[in-house]
Formats: structure tokens, sequence, C-alpha cells
């Protein structure tokens, strides 16, 4: 069974930096691409970062760009998102998501909240 | 604003078929056949319902399906059933540095 698990959510204060985790099995995660996909409260779906299996392709929104790093440990199954400098606007559920390749995310994991708010 | 553009809601009585459509450009929609549709419940993460325009992923009801024309793309429940009323959201890949465009949603109310 497929399973994605986010954790490292939580209240922050504005211009403060938080670093998200997702742990991966029941796939090979080593093969897979990975995205961050987030959704404000009450709000759609936004895409955040892309990464591809060896992390020689990365991709950010222009929301996020030169505040987050999105990283990997294919030995250890799990995907970062390091987030700084964080705003308002950043409030959201943050989701971890397998992709096909950069073309689909296939599978998305039950998501992490973060609140940016002093 | 979302860069694909969906309609905020349908609705639609249990048995009937509803469609939502999602309009892009030729730089997304218009441009690749990397269109997907996902479902998602109230307090539930999204759920891959049709991918590459029009097809379904195993164990998804043939209830669904997906199309697209021009920069528009079109998902259609028919049959419909109570457990289909969530949000849906359309997503393309993009010529864009975004890499991933999604519509803004559209909550389906089965009536």
């Amino acid at each position: 069974e497929v399973q994605l698990v986010e954790s490292g959510g939580g209240l922050v204060q504005p211009g403060g930096s938080l670093r998200l985790s997702c742990e991966a099995s029941g796939f090979s995660f080593i093969t897979s691409t990975m995205n961050w996909v987030r959704q404000a409260p009450g709000k759609g779906l936004e895409w955040v970062s892309y990464i591809s299996s060896s992390s020689s392709s990365i991709y950010y929104a222009d929301s996020v760009k030169g505040r987050f790093t999105i990283s990997r440990d294919n030995a250890k199954n799990s995907l970062y998102l390091q987030m700084n400098s964080l705003i308002a606007e950043d409030t959201a559920i943050y989701y971890c998501a397998r992709g096909r390749d950069s073309t689909l995310i296939v599978y998305w994991g039950q998501g992490t909240l973060v609140t940016v708010s002093s | 604003q979302s860069a694909l553009t969906q309609p905020a809601s349908v609705s639609g009585s249990p048995g009937q078929s509803i469609t939502i459509s999602c309009t892009g450009t030729s730089s997304d929609v218009g441009g690749y056949n990397y269109v997907s549709w996902y479902q998602q419940h109230p307090g539930k993460a999204p759920k891959l319902m049709i991918y590459d325009v029009s097809n379904r992923p195993s164990g998804i009801s043939n209830r669904f399906s997906g199309s697209k024309s021009g920069n528009t793309a079109s998902l259609t429940i028919s049959g419909l059933q109570p457990e289909d009323e969530a949000d849906y959201y359309c997503s393309s890949y993009t010529r864009s540095s975004t890499l991933v465009a999604f519509g803004g949603g559209t909550k389906l109310t089965v009536l």
C-alpha cells in the first residue's frame, strides 16, 4: 500500500522557518518524482515544488522561489521542504505527492498544516 | 488567481450527468495531452480520477470520463451518485517555469 506521511507542520511567526518531511513507503521511492502542493484554508490547490528521482531537476512556483528548498534522501525514502522567510500567505495544508514524471501527480499524502501568524 | 479556469460550482440530481470545464491556454491545456482531474472530499487528500486527458486509473469508475478540445478540457460524470459530491480540480503540465497548473476547483453538489 502506497503511503506518504507528512510531518513538521505547526505555528510559526512571520519571517520564521520550518522544515517539512515526508516519509514514503509501499512503492519505489528512488525511481519516483515527488512534489509539494499546498492548499490554503478554504482555497484551491497550488503546486509548490517538484524534484526528480535523482534530484537533478528541481522546479519551484514563483510564489516560493528563493524562499523554499526541496530536497530528498533516497536512502531514507524521505522528501523535505525547507521553508524560510515565511509570510502569512504561506499558511496552508502542505501535501507531499508522488509523481509519474514531471507531467502528472498520481498520489497524495494526508498533508500537514502550516500556520504563519504572530 | 488560478492558471486554469473552472466554474465555481455545478449541480445535478442522482442519475444525471454533469460536465465540468477547465480552460487554459496553448501553453498548458491546449499544448499537451497532460490534463488530469482530482476529486477531493472535505478534509481529505485529493485523489486522481483522470490522467492524460481521458485515462482512468485502476479502480476508478467508468462513470468518470475526460476529454479535450482546443484549450478546454472537460470532466463528465454520468449516473451521478451521492458520493460524487466533492470538489474537483483540473491540472495540466505547463510550458512555463511553473511546471504544473491547477484550476481553481469546482464544487459538485448532488441534489
